[in-house]
C-alpha cells in the first residue's frame, strides 16, 4: 500500500525555523495537504495544494514541493505551534493516505 | 458558518453493529466530498474513505474496504459510517471532514468534533 514517510519528531527553539518533510512516490504528481493537530483537538488544515495557506493561518506556515518530497516550513516558531503535523496526499487510484506524523516540540 | 456535527460517544460490545453520523451545515452539502478518518488511541491519522453526497460515489482505503460502510442521506445533509460487527480493535476516535474544493475529492478544510467509539466486552 502507498505510504507517506515523515520524521517522528522535530525539536526547535522559539523563533527558529522548523522543517518537516514528507516523502512518497506519487508526490510529484499529486497535491499535498498539511494538518496540525493539538492534543484533544480535531486536525486543522494549515497548507493545501502543496503551498497554499487557508485564510486565518499565519504567514509563518509555508509549503514547498520538490520531486517526491514535500516540506512544511514553520518560520519563527512560537510555543503555540507545538503539535503533531500530518501530510496527506492521494495515490494514483484516487484514494488518500496520511503521513506517519511528526511531533513538533518547541524547546 | 460551516459546521460538521458528529453523533455522540458510543460504548459497544464486540460483535455489535454501529452507525455514527456527521451532519453538515452552512454550505452546499451535496457539492463537497465527505471523508472519514480514524485515530486509534495514541496513534496517527488513518484515511478510511470518502463519499460524494451528490451521487453517493464512494471510495474506500484498501485497509478499510469491506470492514466499514460509508453512506449519505442527502435530504438531511448527513453522512454515516457503519460497522456490522465491531471488534475491540475498532476502538478509536472517528472524524468526518469536508473536502476543501467543490466537486473534488481533496484535502479537508473543516472537520467534525470526532466520535469516540469504545468496543469492550
Amino acid at each position: 500500500s502507498y505510504e507517506l514517510t515523515q520524521p517522528p519528531s522535530v525539536s526547535v527553539s522559539p523563533g527558529q525555523t522548523a522543517r518537516i518533510t514528507c516523502s512518497g512516490d506519487a508526490l510529484a504528481k499529486q497535491y499535498t495537504y498539511w494538518y496540525q493537530q493539538k492534543p484533544g483537538q480535531a486536525p486543522a488544515l494549515v497548507i493545501f495544494k502543496d503551498s497554499k495557506r487557508p485564510s486565518g493561518i499565519p504567514e509563518r506556515f509555508s509549503g514547498s514541493s520538490s520531486g517526491t518530497t514535500v516540506t512544511l516550513t514553520i518560520s519563527g516558531v512560537q510555543a503555540e505551534d507545538e503539535a503533531d503535523y500530518y501530510c496527506q496526499s492521494a495515490d494514483i487510484s484516487g484514494t488518500f493516505v496520511f503521513g506517519t506524523g511528526t511531533k513538533v516540540t518547541v524547546l | 458558518e460551516v459546521q460538521l456535527v458528529q453523533s455522540g460517544a458510543e460504548v459497544k460490545k464486540p460483535g455489535e453493529s454501529l452507525k455514527i453520523s456527521c451532519k453538515g451545515s452552512g454550505y452546499s452539502f451535496s457539492s463537497y466530498w465527505i471523508a472519514w478518518v480514524r485515530q486509534m488511541p495514541g496513534r496517527g491519522l488513518e484515511w478510511m474513505g470518502i463519499i460524494y453526497p451528490g451521487d453517493s460515489d464512494t471510495r474506500y482505503s484498501p485497509s478499510f474496504q469491506g470492514q466499514v460502510t460509508i453512506s449519505v442521506d442527502k435530504p438531511i445533509n448527513t453522512a454515516y459510517l457503519q460497522w456490522s460487527s465491531l471488534k475491540a480493535s475498532d476502538t478509536a476516535m472517528y472524524y468526518c471532514a469536508k473536502s476543501s474544493s467543490v466537486g473534488a475529492a481533496d484535502g479537508a478544510d473543516y472537520w467534525g468534533q470526532g466520535t469516540l467509539v469504545t468496543v469492550s466486552s
